[in-house]
């Protein structure tokens, strides 16, 4: 398996919810990140996991919550989310300092 | 810090015409540099890396230590290159792991 499967592939919350975001790899990688994507924009690095430990946050809001359960899954937990937050949310995954391989992403709109 | 950056946001070619998607980095040690694509409606991937001086669809990048550059080359274009390509650094032990803006390339029958 060589692919990284995001979950859900779109989804719709209001500004009072709380969701999350889903990644799982089963390619060994033990490093694991969060990406946000604007429309005609790169993406941006949120966070960085790497052996399950927290190692990047790039000042994101505290509304945005990650977890990594384990060497295979990552969450990204929503709450309280703003319509500008709505984006493409990207996870990625790689062996530490590898080749990122990406997710085809989770499409949040917030209303 | 570290920085990419890719000067055109988009490039319009003809078919069969050369190619060239320009990458320059800012970097005090030794880069290390990628190529990523992203066709419509795709995931991202890779393309290229600079260390494995590989051709993959046709492309090309070699790193210039002296302009401090690493675009992307392909002599031919074809209407399936068509696609957004970002310049990627990962940033050495800092790991700002940095997208260049991206450069959309259009090719046209």
């Amino acid at each position: 398996d060589t692919e990284v499967t995001q979950t859900p592939k779109h989804l719709v919350m209001g500004m009072t919810n709380k969701k999350s975001l889903k990644c799982e790899q089963h390619m060994g990688h033990r490093a694991m990140y969060w990406y946000k994507q604007k429309a005609k924009k790169p993406p941006e690095l949120m966070f960085v996991y790497s052996y399950e430990k927290l190692s990047i946050n790039e000042s994101v809001p505290s509304r945005f919550s990650p977890e990594c359960p384990n060497s295979s899954l990552l969450n990204l937990h929503l709450h309280a989310l703003q319509p500008e937050d709505s984006a493409l949310y990207l996870c990625a995954s790689s062996q530490v300092g590898g080749e990122l391989f990406f997710g085809e992403g989770s499409r949040l709109t917030v209303l | 810090a570290q920085r990419v950056t890719q000067p055109e946001k988009l490039l319009s070619v003809f078919k069969g015409a050369p190619v060239e998607l320009k990458c320059n980095y800012s970097y005090s040690g030794s880069p290390e540099l990628f190529w990523y694509v992203q066709y419509s409606r795709q995931r991202l991937q890779l393309l290229l890396r600079h260390i494995s001086r590989e051709s993959i669809k046709g492309f090309t990048a070699d790193l210039n230590k002296g302009e401090t550059s690493f675009h992307l080359k392909k002599p031919f274009a074809q209407e399936e290159d068509s696609a957004m390509y970002y310049c990627f650094e990962p940033g050495g032990s800092q790991g700002n792991l940095i997208f260049g803006k991206g450069t959309k390339l259009s090719v046209k029958p």
